[in-house]
Protein backbone atom coordinates (compact mmCIF):
# COMPACT_ATOMS: atom_id res chain seq x y z
CA UNK A 1 0.00 0.00 0.00
CA UNK A 2 1.13 3.53 -0.51
CA UNK A 3 1.85 6.04 2.31
CA UNK A 4 2.75 9.35 2.42
CA UNK A 5 5.10 11.20 5.04
CA UNK A 6 5.95 14.79 5.77
CA UNK A 7 8.57 16.59 8.23
CA UNK A 8 8.70 17.60 10.01
CA UNK A 9 5.60 17.76 12.01
CA UNK A 10 5.38 21.73 13.36
CA UNK A 11 8.16 24.09 12.96
CA UNK A 12 8.62 27.82 14.02
CA UNK A 13 11.03 29.74 12.09
CA UNK A 14 11.63 33.43 12.78
CA UNK A 15 10.97 35.98 9.78
CA UNK A 16 13.79 35.91 7.01
CA UNK A 17 14.88 32.59 8.09
CA UNK A 18 15.16 29.88 5.66
CA UNK A 19 12.97 26.92 4.81
CA UNK A 20 12.60 23.02 3.87
CA UNK A 21 10.02 21.31 4.29
CA UNK A 22 10.13 17.65 2.95
CA UNK A 23 7.68 15.22 1.43
CA UNK A 24 8.41 11.54 0.37
CA UNK A 25 5.64 8.39 -0.95
CA UNK A 26 6.22 5.06 -0.66
CA UNK A 27 4.74 2.17 -2.31
CA UNK A 28 4.31 3.92 -5.64
CA UNK A 29 6.57 5.13 -8.85
CA UNK A 30 6.21 8.45 -10.74
CA UNK A 31 3.38 9.92 -8.90
CA UNK A 32 1.90 13.14 -9.36
CA UNK A 33 3.00 15.25 -5.97
CA UNK A 34 1.46 18.58 -5.09
CA UNK A 35 1.83 21.14 -2.48
CA UNK A 36 -0.86 23.08 -0.18
CA UNK A 37 -0.95 25.35 2.21
CA UNK A 38 -3.82 26.11 4.50
CA UNK A 39 -4.07 29.21 6.01
CA UNK A 40 -5.50 29.67 9.45
CA UNK A 41 -9.79 29.33 9.14
CA UNK A 42 -9.20 29.38 5.54
CA UNK A 43 -9.44 27.17 2.42
CA UNK A 44 -6.27 24.56 0.56
CA UNK A 45 -4.41 26.86 -2.00
CA UNK A 46 -2.71 25.12 -4.40
CA UNK A 47 0.84 26.13 -4.66
CA UNK A 48 2.70 23.98 -6.76
CA UNK A 49 2.46 20.64 -8.43
CA UNK A 50 4.83 17.88 -10.39
CA UNK A 51 4.16 15.25 -12.83
CA UNK A 52 8.26 14.10 -12.88
CA UNK A 53 11.47 14.32 -11.61
CA UNK A 54 12.57 18.18 -11.88
CA UNK A 55 9.36 19.11 -13.66
CA UNK A 56 7.42 22.01 -11.34
CA UNK A 57 4.46 24.36 -11.72
CA UNK A 58 4.05 27.18 -9.60
CA UNK A 59 0.28 27.88 -9.45
CA UNK A 60 0.42 31.59 -7.11
CA UNK A 61 3.73 34.43 -7.40
CA UNK A 62 5.22 33.85 -3.82
CA UNK A 63 8.63 33.73 -2.36
CA UNK A 64 8.55 30.00 -1.95
CA UNK A 65 10.15 27.31 -4.38
CA UNK A 66 9.57 23.32 -5.02
CA UNK A 67 11.80 20.60 -6.20
CA UNK A 68 12.23 17.08 -6.89
CA UNK A 69 15.09 15.78 -6.66
CA UNK A 70 13.87 12.19 -7.33
CA UNK A 71 10.89 10.25 -7.78
CA UNK A 72 8.97 9.98 -5.07
CA UNK A 73 10.37 13.45 -3.01
CA UNK A 74 9.12 16.90 -3.12
CA UNK A 75 10.12 19.54 -1.34
CA UNK A 76 9.21 23.21 -0.45
CA UNK A 77 11.73 25.47 0.31
CA UNK A 78 11.78 29.31 1.02
CA UNK A 79 15.15 31.55 1.26
CA UNK A 80 13.64 34.21 3.54
CA UNK A 81 10.32 33.22 5.15
CA UNK A 82 7.60 36.07 5.68
CA UNK A 83 5.25 36.44 8.39
CA UNK A 84 2.23 35.59 5.89
CA UNK A 85 4.18 32.40 5.28
CA UNK A 86 2.86 30.85 8.23
CA UNK A 87 -0.01 28.13 7.95
CA UNK A 88 -0.63 24.62 7.37
CA UNK A 89 1.49 22.79 4.77
CA UNK A 90 0.01 19.52 2.92
CA UNK A 91 1.76 17.56 0.56
CA UNK A 92 -0.21 15.42 -1.63
CA UNK A 93 0.51 12.38 -4.32
CA UNK A 94 -2.30 10.95 -7.51
CA UNK A 95 -1.71 7.80 -9.69
CA UNK A 96 -1.29 8.55 -13.28
CA UNK A 97 -5.20 9.45 -14.88
CA UNK A 98 -7.83 6.40 -14.69
CA UNK A 99 -10.67 6.51 -16.66
CA UNK A 100 -13.96 6.93 -14.10
CA UNK A 101 -11.42 8.21 -11.53
CA UNK A 102 -9.66 11.05 -12.65
CA UNK A 103 -6.97 11.75 -10.46
CA UNK A 104 -7.59 10.73 -6.71
CA UNK A 105 -5.46 12.75 -4.37
CA UNK A 106 -4.27 11.49 -1.33
CA UNK A 107 -2.78 13.72 1.57
CA UNK A 108 0.23 13.24 3.78
CA UNK A 109 -0.30 14.63 7.57
CA UNK A 110 0.90 18.05 7.01
CA UNK A 111 3.08 20.36 8.54
CA UNK A 112 2.36 23.50 10.94
CA UNK A 113 4.72 26.29 10.34
CA UNK A 114 4.85 29.31 12.01
CA UNK A 115 6.48 31.98 11.08
CA UNK A 116 7.60 34.47 14.12
CA UNK B 1 -12.59 27.75 -14.90
CA UNK B 2 -13.78 25.27 -12.05
CA UNK B 3 -14.98 26.76 -9.13
CA UNK B 4 -16.54 24.57 -5.95
CA UNK B 5 -19.01 26.35 -3.60
CA UNK B 6 -19.82 25.43 0.32
CA UNK B 7 -21.98 28.09 0.89
CA UNK B 8 -22.06 27.01 4.47
CA UNK B 9 -19.54 27.99 6.52
CA UNK B 10 -20.19 26.10 10.09
CA UNK B 11 -22.97 23.91 11.37
CA UNK B 12 -23.28 22.70 14.63
CA UNK B 13 -25.80 20.07 15.50
CA UNK B 14 -26.39 17.03 18.61
CA UNK B 15 -25.42 14.17 18.50
CA UNK B 16 -27.83 11.48 16.40
CA UNK B 17 -29.01 14.73 14.56
CA UNK B 18 -28.90 14.15 10.78
CA UNK B 19 -26.75 16.96 8.79
CA UNK B 20 -26.14 18.02 5.44
CA UNK B 21 -23.48 19.81 3.91
CA UNK B 22 -23.81 21.37 0.48
CA UNK B 23 -21.39 21.85 -2.72
CA UNK B 24 -22.33 23.52 -5.95
CA UNK B 25 -19.74 23.27 -8.71
CA UNK B 26 -19.34 24.92 -11.93
CA UNK B 27 -17.50 23.81 -14.92
CA UNK B 28 -16.90 23.44 -18.66
CA UNK B 29 -16.66 20.19 -19.14
CA UNK B 30 -18.66 17.33 -19.70
CA UNK B 31 -15.77 14.97 -17.85
CA UNK B 32 -15.43 15.62 -14.57
CA UNK B 33 -14.68 14.12 -11.04
CA UNK B 34 -16.12 15.32 -7.49
CA UNK B 35 -14.85 14.63 -4.08
CA UNK B 36 -15.46 14.79 -0.25
CA UNK B 37 -12.60 15.11 2.03
CA UNK B 38 -12.67 15.32 5.97
CA UNK B 39 -10.57 17.22 8.00
CA UNK B 40 -10.31 15.76 11.37
CA UNK B 41 -8.34 18.31 14.26
CA UNK B 42 -5.47 16.24 13.37
CA UNK B 43 -5.19 17.88 9.93
CA UNK B 44 -4.36 15.27 7.44
CA UNK B 45 -7.29 15.42 4.33
CA UNK B 46 -8.97 11.55 4.89
CA UNK B 47 -10.15 10.97 1.06
CA UNK B 48 -14.30 10.19 1.48
CA UNK B 49 -15.52 9.34 -2.07
CA UNK B 50 -14.82 9.97 -5.59
CA UNK B 51 -17.96 10.55 -8.17
CA UNK B 52 -17.38 11.21 -12.18
CA UNK B 53 -19.65 13.21 -13.98
CA UNK B 54 -21.16 10.19 -16.06
CA UNK B 55 -22.20 8.57 -12.49
CA UNK B 56 -25.22 9.79 -10.96
CA UNK B 57 -26.01 6.96 -8.97
CA UNK B 58 -26.18 8.17 -5.23
CA UNK B 59 -24.54 6.23 -2.69
CA UNK B 60 -24.59 5.27 0.61
CA UNK B 61 -21.70 3.90 3.08
CA UNK B 62 -22.82 3.32 6.30
CA UNK B 63 -24.12 6.76 8.09
CA UNK B 64 -23.08 8.81 4.57
CA UNK B 65 -24.57 9.52 1.93
CA UNK B 66 -23.87 11.53 -1.17
CA UNK B 67 -26.30 12.90 -3.59
CA UNK B 68 -25.28 14.32 -7.22
CA UNK B 69 -27.50 16.06 -9.65
CA UNK B 70 -26.24 17.26 -12.55
CA UNK B 71 -29.41 19.64 -12.95
CA UNK B 72 -28.57 21.37 -10.31
CA UNK B 73 -24.33 20.99 -10.29
CA UNK B 74 -24.70 19.68 -7.14
CA UNK B 75 -23.41 17.03 -4.94
CA UNK B 76 -24.27 17.27 -1.55
CA UNK B 77 -23.19 15.26 1.83
CA UNK B 78 -25.49 13.50 4.19
CA UNK B 79 -24.19 11.96 7.65
CA UNK B 80 -27.83 10.03 9.52
CA UNK B 81 -27.46 9.76 13.13
CA UNK B 82 -24.13 12.08 13.70
CA UNK B 83 -21.78 11.59 16.40
CA UNK B 84 -18.62 12.99 17.95
CA UNK B 85 -16.01 11.58 16.07
CA UNK B 86 -17.70 13.71 13.06
CA UNK B 87 -16.93 16.77 13.85
CA UNK B 88 -14.11 17.58 11.30
CA UNK B 89 -13.80 20.52 8.25
CA UNK B 90 -15.58 18.54 4.97
CA UNK B 91 -14.19 19.90 1.93
CA UNK B 92 -15.83 19.24 -1.48
CA UNK B 93 -13.51 19.46 -4.73
CA UNK B 94 -13.90 19.01 -8.39
CA UNK B 95 -11.06 17.92 -10.85
CA UNK B 96 -11.81 18.31 -14.74
CA UNK B 97 -10.77 14.91 -16.86
CA UNK B 98 -7.44 15.15 -18.79
CA UNK B 99 -3.07 15.15 -17.70
CA UNK B 100 -2.31 17.14 -15.34
CA UNK B 101 -5.67 18.48 -14.18
CA UNK B 102 -5.53 19.80 -10.72
CA UNK B 103 -8.08 19.54 -8.00
CA UNK B 104 -10.45 22.68 -7.30
CA UNK B 105 -11.19 23.11 -3.55
CA UNK B 106 -14.29 24.70 -1.71
CA UNK B 107 -13.49 26.63 1.26
CA UNK B 108 -14.68 23.95 3.24
CA UNK B 109 -17.33 23.36 6.06
CA UNK B 110 -16.59 23.05 9.80
CA UNK B 111 -18.90 20.59 11.33
CA UNK B 112 -19.16 20.20 14.99
CA UNK B 113 -21.54 17.84 16.59
CA UNK B 114 -22.27 18.18 19.95
CA UNK B 115 -22.86 14.94 23.03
Amino acid sequence: SQTIHQWPATLVQPVGSPLSLECTVEGTSNPNLYWYRQAAGRGLQLLFYSVGIGQISSEVPQNLSASRPQDRQFILSSKKLLLSDSGFYLCAWSGNYVAGRGYEQYFGPGTRLTVT
Amino acid sequence: AQKVTQAQTEISVVEKEDVTLDCVYETRDTTYYLFWYKQPPSGELVFLIRRNSFDEQNEISGRYSWNFQKSTSSFNFTITASQVVDSAVYFCALSEAGANSKLTFGKGITLSVRP
